[in-house]
């Protein structure tokens, strides 16, 4: 079974909207993280945002946002404002403490941002 | 920026030479992790380390080994390189909230 989803596998959002990339997730853990990252067309992988199983606040970092709903075991990632520099592929991750804590991800989004 | 950095940066090999791929952080990061990105299947983990010398295989281990000999470097190493490990590799290191890569190896097998 997949430990983490994303069901888009591409997105289209006008410059300035909002837009949200989907994450679910597989766990019977208690503890575990969630992480998203950018890979733009020139092949870094850039951190974004973490979101902690025991965290009661949604993460928010600048323009990024999580909206973390345990109970659906979803963790979307909001992007507000979108600009012609967010295209790129979108990963989510997951660590679990039960699973020696690997790092595992998801297939990604491609996001494109129209001007 | 992350100090996590990724030796060489690309390089061609013959089939049938081994190849070891670098990884230095200087977070003191106690996880690091070495995948492989490939068109149409993602990042897949290759082997990861719990700690210097604690390491475990991932889901794509086999022709791969790694060690670990000091916080701050993780090594993999293809045994005898084939033409399907012809890839994009990337090396993590990880705390708890926060997890960083390095800049990747495109490694050729010819």
């Amino acid at each position: 079974a997949q430990k983490i989803t994303q069901t888009q596998p591409g997105m289209f959002v006008q410059e300035k909207e909002a837009v949200t990339l989907d994450c679910t997730y597989d766990t019977s853990d208690q503890s575990y993280g969630l992480f998203w990252y950018k890979q733009p067309s020139s092949g870094e992988m850039i951190f974004l945002i973490y979101q902690g199983s025991y965290d009661e606040q949604n993460a928010t970092e600048g323009r990024y946002s999580l909206n973390f709903q345990k109970a659906r075991k979803s963790a979307n990632l909001v992007i507000s404002a979108s600009q012609l520099g967010d295209s790129a592929m979108y990963f989510c991750a997951m660590r679990e403490r039960e699973y020696g804590n690997k790092l595992v991800f998801g297939a990604g989004t491609i996001l494109r941002v129209k001007s | 920026d992350a100090g996590i950095t990724q030796s060489p940066r690309h390089k061609v090999t013959e089939t049938g030479t081994p190849v070891t791929l670098r990884c230095h952080q200087t977070e003191n990061h106690r996880y690091m992790y070495w995948y492989r990105q490939d068109p149409g299947h993602g990042l897949r983990l290759i082997h990861y380390s719990y700690g210097v010398k604690d390491t475990d295989k991932g889901e794509v281990s086999d022709g791969y080994s790694v060690s670990r000999s000091k916080t701050e470097d993780f090594l993999l190493t293809l045994e005898s390189a084939t033409s399907s490990q012809t890839s994009v590799y990337f090396c993590a290191s990880r705390a708890d909230t926060e997890a960083f890569f390095g800049q990747g190896t495109r490694l050729t097998v010819v």
